[in-house]
């Protein structure tokens, strides 16, 4: 059971916005950077959103991260077939060593 | 950028085993690196980081005491150690590029990884 809770899914239809939220505590996204990772299916992770809301250079700006007290969310606007993968949020932990990872969201595009 | 994993195998409870990370693209002794494993259908989870210079290393509370991390920047490779296994420590094993010398926990670059399977 991970510090980070996120819903096991979410799921739309192409053009649609989703948003996958994460939620923490005081001791983690309260306290430090929230990062985000995709997984494309049989593929290994990669950064999509680092520090609450930039973005590495190539990904699309259809992808946006944010981040409020404890919790934090990632949004994915004008949905694509291509986005169909796990999403996973990360951030270190006070009471832990290293970085916890949320459960991931797979998100599915009907 | 690249990062090569090798070494994954079938191997029994209680055994050992060791696995390494071919680095390369990159100026390897400038970045701290991570191993990060993810279960059979399973979520991320972190298991060990490493700086630059080998002077801070950390580990999973899961894995401490029976997992080492190490580097060899001539070697421009990163390897960890895996003693006492068991089978919940099945996994895919994941290199992953840190930001920064010193641990930022931001990892940009990752592998393709080596699985692990600990099964009699």
């Amino acid at each position: 059971q991970s510090v980070l809770t996120q819903p096991p899914s979410a799921s739309g239809t192409p053009g649609q916005r989703v948003t996958i939220p994460c939620s923490g505590g005081t001791s983690n996204i309260g306290n430090h950077y929230v990062y985000w990772y995709q997984q494309l299916p049989g593929t290994a992770p990669r950064l999509l959103i680092f520090r609450n809301y930039q973005r590495p250079s190539g990904v699309p700006d259809r992808f946006s991260g944010s981040k409020s007290g404890t919790s934090a969310s990632l949004a994915i606007s004008g949905l694509r077939s291509e986005d169909e993968a796990d999403y996973y949020c990360a951030v270190r932990d006070d009471s832990l060593s290293g970085v916890v990872f949320g459960g991931g969201t797979r998100v599915t595009v009907l | 950028v690249q990062l090569v994993e090798s070494g994954g195998d079938l191997v029994q409870p209680g055994k050992s085993l060791r696995l390494s990370c071919a680095a390369s693209g990159f100026i390897f002794h400038d970045y701290a690196m991570h191993w990060v494993r993810q279960g059979p259908g399973k979520g991320l989870e972190w298991v060990a980081s490493i700086n630059w210079n080998s002077d801070s290393i950390h580990y999973a509370e899961s894995v401490k005491g029976r997992f080492t991390i190490s580097r060899d920047n001539a070697k421009n490779s990163l390897y960890i150690q895996m003693n006492s296994l068991r089978p919940e420590d099945t996994a895919f094993y994941y290199c992953a590029r840190d930001i920064l010398r010193n641990s930022a926990y931001e990892f940009d670059h990752w592998g393709q990884g080596t699985l692990v399977t600990v099964s009699s």
